[in-house]
């Protein structure tokens, strides 16, 4: 079992709707959590933590749920440029350790 | 601003060439990483230092090599390329123990034939 998984999608979204989709993490013990964003051929960049009251970044909401192991990512009024994928990085235990879901492709279409 | 720069871009090596990619900061970070990413696979780290003078073995080092002579140059090598090792090769930084922003350069696309 990966210990990071995403739907892989893609989740195609008309522009101004609102998309949301998770990330499962196996390690109980995981430690902090983030999103990445990834365009196309590009290198990831931060996109947010997440923190475990949850939070909010403009159009963007991030959301843990410990108990049953997933962050969420929640982008409301989407935009053209936000189409990319989207990365889940898990920190384990130990530094050093950061673990990346293989991304969701999220196509935001006019 | 620079930040991390990786040479080559991309490169077509034939199997059993060595090949060392670069990877250079100047954003004065302890921590280096370099990963590989492969389609539906995510990124995965080949080695990561913590600091000048130390390397350390991520998920995937075998075939792999690096070096950290100072803080700014993080090169990894590939003894002995394998068609295996095809992949998009991500050096990046961090500057803070304890946070999950890497700092990552734009890739160096390796192709083994």
């Amino acid at each position: 079992r990966k210990e990071v998984e995403q739907d892989p999608g893609p989740f195609n979204v008309p522009e101004g709707a609102t998309v949301a989709f998770n990330c499962t993490y196996s390690n109980s013990a995981s430690q902090s959590f983030f999103w990445y964003r990834q365009d196309c051929r590009k290198e990831p960049k931060l996109l947010m933590s997440v923190y475990s009251s949850g939070n909010e970044d403009g159009r963007f909401t991030a959301q843990l749920n410990r108990a049953s192991q997933y962050i969420s990512l929640l982008i409301r009024d989407s935009k053209l440029s936000d189409s990319a994928t989207y990365l889940c990085v898990v920190r384990g235990p130990s530094w050093g350790k950061l673990q990346f879901g293989a991304g969701t492709q999220v196509v935001v279409t006019p | 601003t620079a930040g991390i720069t990786q040479a080559p871009t991309s490169q077509i090596l034939a199997a059993g060439r060595s090949m060392t990619l670069r990877c250079t900061q100047d954003m004065r970070h302890n921590a280096m990483y370099w990963y590989r990413q492969d389609l539906g696979l995510g990124l995965r780290l080949i080695h990561y230092s913590n600091t000048a003078g130390t390397t350390g073995k991520g998920e995937v080092p075998d075939g792999y090599s690096v070096s950290r002579a100072n803080t700014d140059d993080f090169p990894l090598t590939l003894a002995s390329a394998v068609p295996s090792q095809t992949s998009v090769y991500f050096c990046a930084s961090s500057g803070a123990e304890n946070t999950g922003e890497l700092f990552f350069g734009e890739g160096s696309r390796l192709t083994v034939l």
